[in-house]
């Protein structure tokens, strides 16, 4: 079966550091791959996609960056943390298919 | 690009009762139709999902009917329980672009 990690599950950063959240899907093979931020409230806002190893697409621009040095693994990073930069991080993968699926979440706290 | 509108934003219904969430989309390229469920801390969970050449599928207490004339589509939760009390969220998937988007989500509160 397919499943999906993502680490850490929280994380609490000062203003100015670096940030490397990792995301890691297991079962499957050349996955599409997703990056999204859901900030205090609900929404859903779509930061990355990959359909193939280092092919990445941004789809809002900002001071994040994201990298997929393996077919199973994505990475989302940050040279230099905002305040604005809190929020519930979401990796998600998608098979060869229609159904996304996503991992767990990592909490993101800048003060 | 493609626009998906939810409503409501909030929704509170008896135990028992049925709940129903609707969104609509702008762009009949659309063609798949997911809904996820996320419960508080977690990650969204798929939970039905339906298909533009279908116009309804059902899951045990879960449905979800779609209308591509109108462009909008519904999940319809009977029999509701406590534990379906979450923020359940709409998407279209736009194959041209490789991309979900979202509506912004409903807050389901199921009063015991």
């Amino acid at each position: 079966s397919q499943t999906i990690h993502q680490w850490p599950a929280t994380l609490v950063q000062p203003v100015g550091s670096p940030l490397s959240l990792e995301c890691t899907v297991e079962g499957t093979s050349n996955p599409n791959l997703y990056w999204y931020r859901q900030a205090a409230g609900r929404g859903l806002q779509l930061l990355f996609y990959s359909v193939g190893i280092g092919q990445i697409s941004s789809e809002v621009p900002q001071n994040l960056s994201a990298s997929r040095p393996q077919d199973r693994q994505f990475i989302l990073s940050s040279k230099k943390l905002l305040l604005s930069d809190s929020g519930f991080y979401l990796c998600a993968w998608r098979p060869r298919g229609n159904e996304q699926f996503f991992g767990p979440g990592t909490r993101l706290t800048v003060l | 690009g493609e626009n998906v509108e939810q409503h409501p934003s909030t929704l509170s219904v008896q135990e028992g009762d049925s709940a129903v969430i609707k969104c609509t989309y702008s762009d009949s390229a659309s063609n798949y139709f997911p809904w996820y469920k996320q419960e508080l801390g977690k990650g969204p969970q798929l939970i039905i999902d339906i298909r533009s050449n279908v116009g309804e599928k059902k899951d045990q207490r879960i449905a979800v009917t779609l209308n591509k004339t109108a462009k909008h589509f519904s999940l319809h939760i009977t029999e509701t329980q406590p534990e379906d009390s979450a923020v359940y969220f709409c998407a279209a998937f736009l194959y041209t672009g490789n991309q979900f988007y979202f509506g912004t989500g409903t807050s389901l509160t199921v009063i015991p």
